[in-house]
């Protein structure tokens, strides 16, 4: 089942802070967050796995709720260069890649000078 | 390294023809994936496979085939294109999610467009 992304959209001013929500209604082994451009492929930022960990690195970071079956991404003092739409992805409790990767819709994310 | 190449990156087709989309990866990933991407519905997944000779159905399987004879190649066929399969298909692999990795490396995309 697909996972929901909170919001759909956001604009914010360079330097500005952002928080992604990605929430699933199944028990997860494991959340991936990917950023794309407009006419690129998605790039992977970070996987967390199950047992609630928090990950980082340079101003974005991400964290993952195993109870709640939620994870956010946020995105500190906001550079040009972080616009564009964010995936998460999750995979169900059976891990090591037996059930796939199911993506949410996308937060697309603009940031203006 | 190439990482995941995909061809071709345009194609045009008519209603009711068939087509191979290619998928090579050089990184000796086990997992490999294909998705298809329309406008406000993100990345749905159409088939992937955990291993040479092992594939699986995703979300959206209906009127693709795969076959895994290699861990480079993974190829989708589309058996009788129709319009609603116009859409931008990426493939993705993966060296392992059971430890976390590396997440997906995407290929560059094939935008299709069926008429």
């Amino acid at each position: 089942q697909q996972p929901v992304q909170s919001p759909q959209a956001v604009i914010l001013r360079e330097g500005e802070d952002a928080v992604i929500n990605c929430s699933s209604s199944k028990a997860l082994y494991s959340v991936h967050w990917y950023r794309q451009k407009h006419g690129e492929a998605p790039v992977f930022l970070m996987i967390l796995l199950k047992g609630g960990e928090q990950k980082g690195h340079d101003k974005i970071s991400a964290s993952f709720n195993e109870k709640k079956q939620q994870s956010s991404l946020y995105l500190t003092a906001s550079q040009l260069s972080y616009s564009g739409t964010y995936f998460c992805g999750t995979e169900g409790q059976s891990g090591g890649g037996a059930d796939g990767l199911t993506f949410g819709k996308g937060t697309h994310l603009i940031i203006q000078p | 390294n190439a990482g995941v190449t995909q061809t071709p990156k345009f194609q045009v087709l008519k209603t009711g023809q068939s087509m191979t989309l290619q998928c090579a990866q050089d990184m000796n990933h086990e997992y490999m994936s294909w998705y298809r991407q329309d406008p406000g519905m993100g990345l749905r997944l159409i088939h992937y496979s955990v291993g040479a000779g092992i594939t699986d159905q995703g979300e959206v399987p209906n009127g693709y085939n795969v076959s895994r004879s290699t861990t480079e190649d993974f190829p989708l066929r589309l058996l009788s294109a129709a319009p609603s399969q116009t859409s931008v298909y990426f493939c993705a692999s993966s060296y392992s999610l059971a430890t976390g990795g590396d997440g997906y490396t995407f290929g560059s995309g094939t935008r299709l467009t069926v008429v």
